[in-house]
C-alpha cells in the first residue's frame, strides 16, 4: 500500500536531549513538509523540502533540523534549542506541478517532554 | 496576522442536515483551496480542492464554494452524518507550494 508512515506514534524527550522523527513515503512524491499542530491551532510549517538535499525553514524553524538524503525520507530532529517542543508532529508530501499540490498526511507523532 | 481564517471555533448539526464551515483568507492571489478533515490523534485527510478559476466543486456529499470577490469559501456536507464529526481545516496555497492552514472548525453531528 502507498502511504507515507511516521514513527514513532508517541516519543519522550528529556530535557537537553535532541530525538529525532522519523517519515517515509513510498508515493514517489518529490516534495516532503512537516507541520507541528498545538491545542486548538491549526498546522504550522515547520520545513519543507522540494528535491533531496535540499530543504527550506518554514515559519518555525527555530530549534529544529532535517535532513533530505534520500527522496523516500525526511526525517525530523527536534533538538535541545526547542524550548517548547511538546505538540503533534505532521508529516506531508506532494507531487510538485500546477494544480497538483494537494499534500497528503502521515499518522503523526506526538511528542511529550518529561 | 493570520492569512486563513476559521472564525467558527466549533459547530453542532443533526444528523441528515446541512453542514456548513467557513473560511476566510486576505491575499486575492491566492489561487488554490482545500479542506482537510482530521480527526484526533490522527493526520488530516484530504478532502475537497477548488482553483480560483472555479467557484465550485462537488465530490459526492461534499461541495465547496468559492467568493473570490469577497476572499471567502465554504465547504457544504449534505446530508451530515455522525462519521462526519472532526475538525476541519481550510488551507490555500502560498508561494513555494507551501500550503497556509486556518485554525479549524470542530462539527459535531448529532444522531
Amino acid at each position: 500500500d502507498g502511504g507515507i508512515t511516521q514513527s514513532p506514534k508517541y516519543l519522550f524527550r528529556k530535557e537537553g536531549q535532541n530525538v529525532t522523527l522519523s517519515c517515509e513515503q513510498n508515493l514517489n512524491h518529490d516534495a516532503m513538509y512537516w507541520y507541528r499542530q498545538d491545542p486548538g491551532q491549526g498546522l504550522r510549517l515547520i520545513y519543507y523540502s522540494q528535491i533531496v538535499n535540499d530543504f527550506q525553514k518554514g515559519d518555525i524553524a527555530e530549534g529544529y533540523s532535517v535532513s533530505r538524503e534520500k527522496k523516500e525520507s525526511f526525517p525530523l530532529t527536534v533538538t535541545s534549542a526547542q524550548k517548547n517542543p511538546t505538540a503533534f508532529y505532521l508529516c506531508a508530501s506532494s507531487i510538485i506541478g500546477e494544480g497538483r499540490e494537494t499534500q497528503y498526511f502521515g499518522p503523526g507523532t506526538r511528542l511529550l517532554v518529561l | 496576522d493570520q492569512q486563513v481564517k476559521q472564525n467558527s471555533p466549533s459547530l453542532s448539526v443533526q444528523e441528515g442536515r446541512i453542514s456548513i464551515l467557513n473560511c476566510d483568507y486576505t491575499n486575492s492571489m491566492f489561487d488554490y483551496f482545500l479542506w482537510y478533515k482530521k480527526y484526533p490523534a490522527e493526520g488530516p485527510t484530504f478532502l475537497i480542492s477548488i482553483s480560483s478559476i472555479k467557484d465550485k466543486n462537488e465530490d459526492g456529499r461534499f461541495t465547496v464554494f468559492l467568493n473570490k470577490s469577497a476572499k471567502h469559501l465554504s465547504l457544504h456536507i449534505v446530508p451530515s452524518q455522525p462519521g462526519d464529526s472532526a475538525v476541519y481545516f481550510c488551507a490555500t496555497r502560498h508561494s513555494s507550494y507551501k500550503l497556509i492552514f486556518g485554525s479549524g472548525t470542530r462539527l459535531l453531528v448529532r444522531p
